[in-house]
């Protein structure tokens, strides 16, 4: 049980340059999330997803893509990097009960992204 | 709306000293508070979930609906528990899509 998955670790982009962040859970969640760690700032949502085929935006969605194909990939997609998206990107995934608590999330390792 | 105050960014105490990381949030529901942490360039780990009214760690917090605060306490700090740490909010409800709104996060220092 490897639990959520991140490739790449790191990697240095240049501007106008594309890539996808991988996050792959072997736990069966049905929720998954992106978010995007800066100095001071916390974490603030990307985009999220309830299930197989469904994605929604999150608080800071612009120049970023996902898909939800499957239950245990959520990849997260850059299409034209820019200097403001560096940033140390987390992947999570939860299972809440339906009108019960929330498990809490499990979250990745974390991939460090730096576009110059 | 859902947001979570953390004060302080920084806070530094001695080992054996009595540490408390606050945390007050906004929310019109009922929600669900969390305390993460994150130890130097690891991934973030639930530390605690107020519903589960636990100790991790020797870490306890209480959930004051009145105060809207979930401060996280410890009698006596330890240099391992310095770290980053943030407090969590989720709506309780599948309309909330149990979506996590963090707090800034406060660097904990634990001085020898």
């Amino acid at each position: 049980n490897a639990g959520v998955t991140q490739t790449p670790k790191f990697r240095i982009l240049k501007i106008g340059q594309s890539m996808t962040l991988q996050c792959t859970q072997d736990m069966n969640h049905n929720y998954m999330y992106w978010y995007r760690q800066d100095p001071g700032m916390g974490l603030k949502l990307i985009y999220y997803s309830v299930g197989a085929g469904i994605t929604d935006k999150g608080e800071v969605p612009n120049g970023y893509n996902v898909s939800r194909s499957t239950t245990e990939d959520f990849p997260l997609r850059l299409e034209l990097a820019a200097p403001s998206q560096t940033s140390v990107y987390f992947c999570a995934s939860s299972y809440p009960f339906s009108g019960g608590p929330s498990s809490g999330y499990t979250f990745g390792s974390g991939t460090r992204l730096t576009v110059v | 709306a859902q947001r979570v105050t953390q004060p302080e960014k920084l806070l530094s105490v001695f080992k054996g000293a009595p540490v408390e990381l606050k945390c007050n949030y906004s929310y019109s529901g009922s929600p669900e508070l969390f305390w993460y942490v994150q130890y130097s360039r690891q991934r973030l780990q639930l530390l605690l979930r107020h519903i589960s009214r636990e100790s991790i760690k020797g870490f306890t917090a209480d959930l004051n609906k009145g105060e809207t605060s979930f401060h996280l306490k410890k009698p006596f700090a330890q240099e391992e528990d310095s770290a980053m740490y943030y407090c969590a909010l989720s709506g309780n409800s599948g309309g909330s899509n149990y979506k996590l709104t963090f707090g800034k996060g406060t660097l904990l220092t634990v001085n020898p």
